[in-house]
């Protein structure tokens, strides 16, 4: 059973920035996961904010970015805003075509 | 813009099928693969399963002997049927468009779907 881990919570004051991480219980993520990163607030649907482990999807502001730092995919949020509380969700992709989602982190701008 | 939008039972008993279906519009569903994901209230997602435009499936290993999906290209939706279904299933359900790049591009709403005698 593949597990993808992120840190269960952070906070950030507005104007800071943060890094979320997605990782593999056992293993490296690397490009061939095409990481991708989905941004959901309550009573709504995930809205994609990154696609292939660092390109922006359409209408996402640029201070959010993708990238792979070690052996994680991560996202960063460079001037965090309190629109930007919300829970953050990475997913990888696997050979075979499986997809998983990671765990999940929940993040509050204060 | 592409929308798409899930329907069927709010409510299903224990034991029985769940089935929804995902009708899209402002655009084909040709040539796209296509997934339904869930999110138990207060919990995180998971994904089902995907479809091909053409019909070809792969599903969550967890899901897998209890999970069907198909396509009908001819009114451009495809649905889920999820058997022997218990409160575990109970979940929102969301319908999705990948993109090219092994992403999840474009979302449906979601609906709840609760199981419950």
């Amino acid at each position: 059973q593949t597990v993808v881990t992120q840190e269960p919570s952070f906070s950030v004051s507005p104007g800071g920035t943060l890094t979320l991480t997605c990782g593999l219980s056992s293993g490296s993520v690397s490009n061939n996961h095409y990481a991708s990163w989905y941004q959901q607030t309550p009573g709504q649907a995930p809205r994609p904010l990154i696609y292939n482990t660092r390109t922006r999807s359409s209408g996402v502001p640029d201070r959010f970015s993708g990238s792979i730092l070690g052996n994680k995919a991560a996202l960063t949020i460079t001037g965090a805003q309190a629109e930007d509380e919300s829970e953050y969700y990475c997913v990888l992709y696997f050979v075979g075509g499986f997809y998983v989602f990671g765990t999940g982190t929940k993040v509050t701008v204060l | 813009q592409v929308q798409l939008q899930e329907s069927g039972p709010g409510l299903v008993k224990p034991s029985e099928t769940l089935s929804l279906t995902c009708t899209v519009s402002g655009g084909s569903i040709s040539s796209y693969y296509w997934s339904w994901i869930r999110q138990p209230p207060g919990e995180g997602l998971e994904w089902i399963g995907y479809i091909y435009y053409s019909g070809s499936t792969n599903y969550n290993p967890s899901l897998k002997s209890r999970v069907t999906i198909s396509v009908d290209a001819s009114k451009n939706r495809f649905s889920l049927n999820l058997n022997s279904v218990t409160a575990a299933d109970t979940a929102f359900y969301y319908c999705v468009r990948h993109s090219q790049w092994r992403s999840l591009e474009y979302w449906g709403r979601g609906t709840l779907v609760t199981v419950s005698s």
